[in-house]
């Protein structure tokens, strides 16, 4: 069974400028976990998709946002970019998003904002 | 919300048992104990989930007491390919994943 794949892997933007990162987990998985990892705050819980529906949201600005399409594949979208937004995101998907399942992250996408 | 506490740090030598300890003493009775794995620009990946006294697979131990304030996961004879971030999280059959909180996790480093 194929992993979690995420697009692309690697991104350079620049202030102000906005951003969509693509990720499509397991086949059979419905919940969509994003992820924001820096060395300074770990990794932090930016939300949850499942059934297409934002269940779970974390403390992030709304600058921050997804989705999540039928087929479970989801997108988040990060608007006017800021350096602090320089980070590696990761999407975790898993069967149905409880707090223990065994969630499966992608590769992430590097994102540094000049 | 139960926080968790582990090591900063930890160093190793190939061959030998390493124990990381967390501790978690807010721990709730539905929760339960899983230990992730990640290496330096890869995603975690999951290492060992348990509820209570002893859990093994192939690649781990995880060690919980009869209080489960705390946890060890034990991983036999490391070799450096081990060498990595390991996190500890407690959470329960919930859908609040809004709650898990993976901290700062152990950095261990294993030596030749």
């Amino acid at each position: 069974k194929a992993g979690v794949t995420q697009t692309p892997r690697y991104l350079i933007k620049t202030r102000g400028q906005q951003v969509t990162l693509s990720c499509s987990p397991i086949s059979g998985h419905r919940s969509v976990s994003w992820y924001q990892q820096t060395p300074g705050q770990g990794l932090q819980f930016l939300f949850e998709y499942f059934s297409e529906t934002q269940r779970n949201k974390g403390n992030f600005p709304g600058r921050f946002s997804g989705r999540q399409f039928s087929n479970s594949r989801s997108e988040m979208n990060v608007s006017t970019l800021e350096l602090g937004d320089s980070a590696l995101y990761l999407c975790a998907s898993s069967l149905v998003g409880q707090e223990t399942d065994t969630q499966y992250f992608g590769p992430g996408t590097r994102l540094t904002v000049l | 919300l139960a926080k968790t506490t582990q090591p900063i740090s930890m160093d190793s030598y190939e061959g030998q048992e390493v124990n990381i300890t967390c501790s978690h003493n807010n721990i709730a009775t539905n929760d339960y104990i899983t230990w992730y794995q990640q290496f330096p620009s890869q995603g975690p990946r999951f290492i060992i989930q348990g509820y209570k006294t002893k859990v093994t697979n192939e690649v781990a131990s995880l060690f919980i007491p009869a209080d489960r304030k705390s946890s060890t996961l034990s991983l036999p004879r490391v070799s450096l390919s081990d060498t990595a971030v390991y996190y500890c999280l407690v959470g329960t059959p919930s859908y609040n994943t809004d709650k898990l909180i993976f901290g700062t996790g152990t950095r261990l480093q294993v030596f030749p």
